[in-house]
């Protein structure tokens, strides 16, 4: 069954330092999300990425973080100059429907720490 | 206003039992209704789409209220691998962006 993958499962970094979290969606999926899951909280949706372009971002998603799709199959999420208030479990999503109908597909998701 | 509400329980129930979960929402322009399991530091999982006829699927039900702007699903027969914790999700308007209620933890004890 084909399935989202994440890598790291688990980054330490330092506050300030910046993070890369990468995302494989399924591969004939069209649209790509990125959430977050602060421990004990819901799920937060910060972005969503359609046709090589951000189609909606969360108040959340300032200008600390940007993503990309830069050759085709991974889709990343970066933070700048991480907070301590970043810490979190992010999941990457994707979903094939042509419109979309909120069946996503999760990644098992990137656990960040920030020190 | 929360977008959408759950009650997070804890709901303790004994194996067999039938339990059952609301959520709210607040835009009455939302679109599409699911509920998504989460199990303890996993990601969430779809469970089922919710449609205004209602549906079920085996031991789940997942009923559709657009007047009253709930959702609910009805679990019987509980079994100990029921534990988790139960999203509501949401989307709404011309972005269909899931939004996801905070969840119902479900414990079913021996």
């Amino acid at each position: 069954e084909p399935e989202v993958t994440q890598t790291p499962s688990h980054q330490v970094t330092q506050m300030g330092q910046e993070v890369i979290l990468r995302c494989v969606p399924i591969s004939n999926h069209l649209y790509f999300y990125w959430y977050r899951q602060i421990l004990g909280q819901k799920v937060e949706f910060l972005v969503s990425f359609y046709n090589n372009e951000i189609s909606e971002k969360s108040e959340i998603f300032d200008d600390q973080f940007s993503v990309e799709r830069p050759d085709g199959s991974n889709f990343t999420l970066k933070i700048r100059s991480t907070k301590l208030e970043d810490s979190a479990m992010y999941f990457c999503a994707s979903s094939g429907a042509p419109k979309n109908t909120g069946e996503l597909f999760f990644g098992e998701g990137s656990r960040l720490t920030v020190l | 206003r929360k977008e959408v509400e759950q009650d997070p329980g804890p709901f303790n129930v004994p194996e067999g039992a039938t339990v059952a979960f609301n959520c709210t929402y607040s835009n009455s322009a939302s679109q599409s209704f699911f509920w998504y399991r989460q199990d303890c530091r996993k990601e969430p999982k779809l469970l089922m789409s919710v449609y205004s006829s209602g549906n079920e699927d085996g031991r789940f039900t997942a009923q559709l209220n657009r007047a009253s702007q709930y959702i609910s699903l009805l679990i019987r027969d509980s079994k100990l691998s029921d534990s988790a914790t139960y999203l509501c999700v949401v989307s709404s308007g011309g972005s269909y962006i899931p939004t996801f209620g905070r969840g119902t933890s479900l414990i079913v004890h021996p």
